[in-house]
């Protein structure tokens, strides 16, 4: 069973729905991440939270809302989203530990959002 | 800011065989530490080796062993002895040494690997 599980795995949504995206981590750690990974690019980091203190909002439009309630569980709320936005959204955790090289990311399989 | 780059989108290697993925990077730091992720049809992304600018030596981790090539910015991976359960889509990414805390990564656009049985 991985660490960190995503639900749901697909979405299909109309561009005028409001959905959840859910992470739930499961290994103690203190940072939560999401990630959109589009066809072709580079994964794109968007939001950070560090001890659920928001630290990284990458220029992510606001139709992206995160919301990080404790240190387990990690949403990202999606209102009014276009079609470019489909794409495989990724969270991840790690345990910032301040030893750099030791720390990891732990990823869940990601939901596959399409826009229609 | 700094970039990550796969040249190769695609490769394939025989079974048993060797097959090396490329990465270059651009920074200016001196201080980073570089990974490679494989990401299989299940779409987890799982760390196969990672490596600290620092140090000379490359990183070795069983069959999976890189050649780090600083001046060069070159961060390339070697499979040896390919497995058909390595047949995933392979991502080199960065992280700047300067900032502590977060894991705040840069991501190349990744190369897709196939396994020939």
């Amino acid at each position: 069973e991985t660490g960190v599980t995503q639900t749901p795995r697909h979405l299909v949504m109309g561009m005028t729905n409001k959905k959840s995206l859910k992470c739930e981590q499961h290994l103690g750690h203190n940072a939560m991440y999401w990630y959109k990974q589009s066809a072709k690019k580079p994964l794109e980091l968007m939001f950070v939270y560090s001890l659920e203190e928001r630290v990284e909002n990458n220029s992510v439009p606001s139709r992206f809302s995160p919301e990080c309630p404790n240190s387990s569980h990690l949403f990202l709320h999606l209102h009014t989203l276009q079609p470019e936005d489909s794409a495989l959204y990724l969270c991840a955790s790690s345990q910032d530990t301040r030893q750099t090289f030791n720390e990891k990311l732990f990823f869940g399989s990601g939901t596959q959002l399409s826009v229609l | 800011a700094q970039t990550v780059t796969q040249s190769q989108p695609e490769m394939s290697v025989q079974e048993a065989e060797t097959v090396t993925l490329s990465c270059t990077y651009d920074t200016s730091e001196s201080d980073y530490y570089l990974f490679w992720y494989k990401q299989p049809p299940s779409r987890q992304m799982i760390l196969v080796i990672r490596q600290e600018a620092y140090k000379q030596q490359n990183a070795t981790e069983n069959r999976f062993s890189v050649n780090f090539q600083k001046a060069a910015k070159s961060f390339s991976l070697k499979i040896s002895d390919s497995q058909l359960g390595d047949a995933a889509m392979y991502f080199c990414a960065y992280r700047s040494g300067r900032v502590q805390g977060a894991q705040k990564l840069v991501f190349g656009q990744g190369t897709r690997l196939t396994i020939n049985p």
